[in-house]
């Protein structure tokens, strides 16, 4: 059962523009959503994170947007640039609940076009 | 060098074959963990360790076995090598809540 459910696969924006990738999650539980950025031939690194009792955190470009009550989370990045091309992976957890794993959804390869 | 850090990066075997990989980390973290991403897969967690001696099954375990002696180490070994199991295995420690990744082991099994 995958219990986090990322789209879309694949995403191509102009450069400038603003890429949109969104989850949905079905346990109520989790309490800690965090996005991942992956270049060709590294491994993942933590991008933003943000706990269900805020809707909305932005770090520079990328916003994370929280809606508790559809069970969704969307990654906003303005201002896409060439730079930003790499695979998106959304996770959620029970972190805070004790529990150690995360789990991911499948991942989005954004590409910027120049 | 601080960080995590993967061998071989690069490995070929034969089917049937015993393959290790290798994971270390410097900053003592507790929990380390092993997944492998697969393309329309994504990263699926095979195995990870509460601590040294302690570890559990994640989603998909079967053909592999983990073991750690010591908390700096969480090696991954491959019974006997199937095609099934050609992928970019990652490993990964956790601090506060942030897991922090290897580059990866490319494995192909002919």
């Amino acid at each position: 059962q995958q219990q986090v459910k990322q789209s879309p696969q694949s995403l191509i924006v102009q450069k400038g523009g603003i890429s949109i990738i969104n989850c949905a999650y079905e346990n109520t539980a989790f309490d800690y959503f965090p996005w991942y950025q992956q270049f060709p031939g590294k491994g993942p690194a933590l991008l933003i994170a943000i706990r269900p009792d805020v809707s909305e955190k932005k770090e520079g470009r990328f916003t994370i947007s929280f809606n508790k009550s559809a069970k969704q989370f969307s990654l906003h990045i303005m201002d896409s640039q060439p730079g930003d091309s790499a695979t998106y992976f959304c996770a959620a957890s029970l972190i805070y609940s004790g529990y150690s794993t995360l789990t991911f959804g499948k991942g989005t390869m954004l590409l910027v076009s120049p | 060098d601080a960080g995590i850090t993967q061998s071989p990066r690069y490995k070929i075997t034969e089917t049937g074959r015993q393959v290790t990989l290798m994971c270390h980390q410097t900053w003592s973290h507790s929990y380390m963990f092993w997944y492998r991403q697969d393309l329309g897969h994504g990263l699926r967690l095979i195995y990870y360790s509460a601590a040294a001696d302690i570890t559990d099954k994640g989603e998909v375990p079967d053909g592999y076995v983990v073991s750690r002696s010591k908390t700096e180490n969480f090696p991954l070994t491959l019974e006997s090598a199937t095609r099934s199991q050609t992928s970019v295995y990652f490993c990964a420690s956790r601090g506060l809540n942030i897991q922090y990744f290897g580059a990866g082991t490319r494995l192909s099994v002919l």
